[in-house]
């Protein structure tokens, strides 16, 4: 595609309930991030994959939160048992390749937990 | 760990006129990448100009370009000319090289406003 797609873009959901966060990268692209952007901040680091494998994921905040990548294109970030901390914009991007690549960001999925 | 920091929580900057951004940060290492990222209302994240460590040379990408301080781990970015549409969020944001991982790190940003 054109650009790094998320969806859903806005996500409202009680507190408890699971969540699966979809990003679809720029077609060719090696690596792909996972970033969590509070109000008025910068974003912060989750994890990332180059091709299916998950080279990273020291960012992720706790064992409710897990990501894939298993055709090494598409990613699903999941929150389980969601609480109102984990209210946030969730930012996917990706690279063409690791290491000198410029990261691009899709638009975000806003995460509001009740 | 290495930190990135945004001591301007917001600027603002007459139409047409020049203003400049600043961003420190705080490494051990010798070679590394360094970003501003444009965040506009709509909060898209936009990259403005990136500059490798390794090249002394300033990165320009027209209005915009960078005063990259090596020895003083400062990369202020400047815009020149600004316009209305120049009002947005700006990032600064350092990133490794791969063997020690990839992530971005982020300041906390400086929020840019425009005066017609």
């Amino acid at each position: 595609g054109a650009g790094v797609s998320q969806s859903p873009r806005y996500k409202v959901t009680k507190r408890g309930q699971d969540v699966a966060l979809r990003c679809d990268p720029i077609s060719g692209h090696v690596s792909l991030y996972w970033y969590r952007q509070a109000l008025g901040q910068g974003p912060e680091f989750l994890t990332y994959f180059n091709y299916e494998a998950q080279q990273d994921k020291s960012g992720l905040p706790n064992d409710r939160f897990s990501a894939e990548r298993p055709e090494g294109s598409i990613s699903t970030l999941t929150i389980q048992r969601t609480e109102q901390r984990d209210s946030a914009m969730y930012r996917c991007a990706s690279s063409a390749q690791g290491s000198t690549d410029t990261q691009y960001f899709g638009p975000g999925t806003r995460l509001t937990v009740l | 760990a290495q930190t990135v920091t945004q001591s301007q929580p917001e600027m603002s900057v007459q139409e047409a006129e020049t203003v400049t951004l600043s961003c420190t940060y705080d490494t051990s290492e010798s070679d590394y990448y360094l970003f501003w990222y444009k965040q506009p209302p709509s909060r898209q994240m936009i990259l403005v100009i990136r500059q490798e460590a390794y090249k002394q040379q300033n990165a320009t990408e027209n209005r915009f370009s960078v005063n990259f301080q090596k020895a003083a781990k400062s990369f202020s970015l400047k815009i020149s000319d600004s316009q209305l549409g120049d009002a947005a969020m700006y990032f600064c944001a350092y990133r490794s090289p791969v063997q020690y991982g990839n992530k971005l790190v982020f300041g906390a940003g400086t929020i840019l406003r425009v005066k017609s």
